[in-house]
């Protein structure tokens, strides 16, 4: 398979804790994608790695992408409430192939 | 596992006409399907959601009069690119969730590739 494949599956955090997923794929890449999908919408494209960066930053939200091992990892800072939402990764070679997401939830 | 068909899986137009894309989930109901769209190398971005019955909600920055989207019946949702125009040339991608499938699950078609001239 060539999607990718979050973990943890599931992650229960407090509000103000940071959270860490992260995602392993197989092929050689020239970007990978991280998602989120809050129940029952749309993924919403959070950020965008190429395969020549190995760290990104958005907001509160760093990404690290390791091509040696395959493997990038999401770090939401500060988490809130509204973090809570399924995350998920894809690579350009993912061909719309989604892993099952990490489902994280965050407890105000 | 559930299935979602495009079609067409290519189309190349002029400059001005419409296209219309159609997404169909094969073997399951589906009250919600998205659409996105994908320029090379890029990530996939939502365009809008589209519920059966009722007007499709769009995301911020997407012409609702471009992008016409109609989910007419539970297995059914089609996108028109009005007027198109050479930078709507993209990757057009469209999902469903079923409503038997596992929490937040998305089943995603093979994509249409909009070459516009």
């Amino acid at each position: 398979s060539q999607q990718g494949e979050e973990d943890p599956q599931a992650l229960s955090i407090q509000e103000g804790e940071n959270a860490t997923m992260n995602c392993s794929y197989k092929t050689s890449i020239n970007n990978l994608q991280w998602y989120r999908q809050n129940s029952g919408r749309g993924l919403v494209h959070l950020i965008l790695i190429r395969s020549n960066e190995r760290e990104k930053h958005s907001g509160r939200l760093r990404v690290t992408l390791d091509t040696s091992k395959k493997s990038s990892s999401l770090l939401i800072t500060a988490s809130r409430a509204a973090d809570t939402a399924s995350y998920f990764c894809a690579t350009d070679a993912s061909d719309m192939r989604f892993g099952a997401g990490t489902r994280l939830t965050v407890k105000p | 596992g559930a299935v979602v068909s495009q079609h067409p899986s290519w189309v190349i137009c002029k400059s001005g006409t419409s296209v219309k894309i159609e997404c169909r989930s094969l073997d399951f109901q589906a009250t919600t399907m998205f659409w996105y769209r994908q320029f090379p190398k890029q990530s996939l971005m939502l365009m809008a959601t589209s519920n059966e019955g009722s007007k499709a909600t769009y995301e911020q920055g997407v012409e609702k009069d471009k992008f016409l989207i109609n989910h007419a019946s539970l297995t059914l949702s089609t996108l028109t690119v009005t007027s198109a125009h050479p930078e709507d040339s993209s990757f057009y991608i469209c999902s469903a969730i079923s409503g038997r499938a596992s929490y937040n699950e998305q089943f995603f078609g093979p994509g249409t590739r909009l070459t516009v001239l």
